[in-house]
């Protein structure tokens, strides 16, 4: 059975990076199926998707956090990892790694959506 | 990319249907059959209940159906149940090769 659990500091200093890992275990993910990614959720609020990456390392991001945001991928520990720059404290958030699905578009390309959520982690931002 | 419009709650009565809309662009929405639905009860994850407009994941009730015209995709509950009551995300593939969320439904049972 898949699971993917989120780790990382839960409170970081404003103006430094957010760092979290996600450990991906029950699925390869070196997988041609999937994508990895990572969304996030303010406290009261709704789902902000930030970016995902395949296993070979390329990566798409949120436009709105593109300048800040650097995700990576470890597939020897299974792992991928969210790091995320000159936070504020609009930044705190529960922060979900997730598998998502990765399939072929009608066309050419491919196309994807979040199938599987780790619990979640929140992060706050605060000296 | 901005975020996708949907309702900010609806309500009904148990045994009532409730249809929840997200409206997008043709950037989005209009542009692909790649909609997908996500139930999110308190201070849980979110959980799949549909994706490519209308499939449900094996274990998903087939109370929960979706469709899609234009630029507006909807949910709907049928024979609604205390169970239910959640909040509601639909979420939509890009043109860009993202991934966009609504701004989230509270369904309520009455």
């Amino acid at each position: 059975q898949l699971q993917l659990q989120e780790s990382g500091p839960g409170l970081v200093k404003p103006s430094e990076t957010l760092s979290l890992t996600c450990t991906v275990s029950g699925d390869s993910i070196s997988s041609t199926n999937y994508y990895w990614g990572w969304i996030r959720q303010p406290p009261g609020k709704g789902l902000e998707w930030i970016g995902h990456i395949y296993y070979s390392g390329s990566a798409y991001y949120n436009p709105s956090l593109k300048s800040r945001i650097t995700i990576s991928v470890d597939a020897s520990k299974s792992q991928f990892s969210l790091r995320l720059s000159s936070v504020t404290a609009a930044d705190t958030a529960v922060h979900y790694c997730a598998r998502q699905r990765r399939l072929s578009a009608s066309g050419s390309g491919y196309y994807t959506f979040i199938d599987y959520w780790g619990q979640g982690t929140l992060v706050t931002v605060s000296s | 990319q901005s975020a996708l419009t949907q309702p900010a709650s609806v309500s009904g009565s148990p045994g009532q249907s409730v249809t929840i809309s997200c409206t997008g662009t043709s950037r989005d929405v209009g542009g692909y059959d790649y909609v997908s639905w996500y139930q999110q009860h308190p201070v849980k994850a979110p959980k799949l209940i549909i994706y490519d407009v209308n499939n449900r994941p094996s274990g998903v009730s087939h109370r929960f159906s979706g469709s899609k015209s234009d630029n507006t995709a909807s949910l709907t509950i049928s024979g609604l149940q205390a169970e239910d009551e959640a909040d509601y995300y639909c979420s939509s593939y890009t043109f860009s090769g993202t991934v966009v969320f609504g701004g989230g439904t509270k369904v309520t049972v009455l």
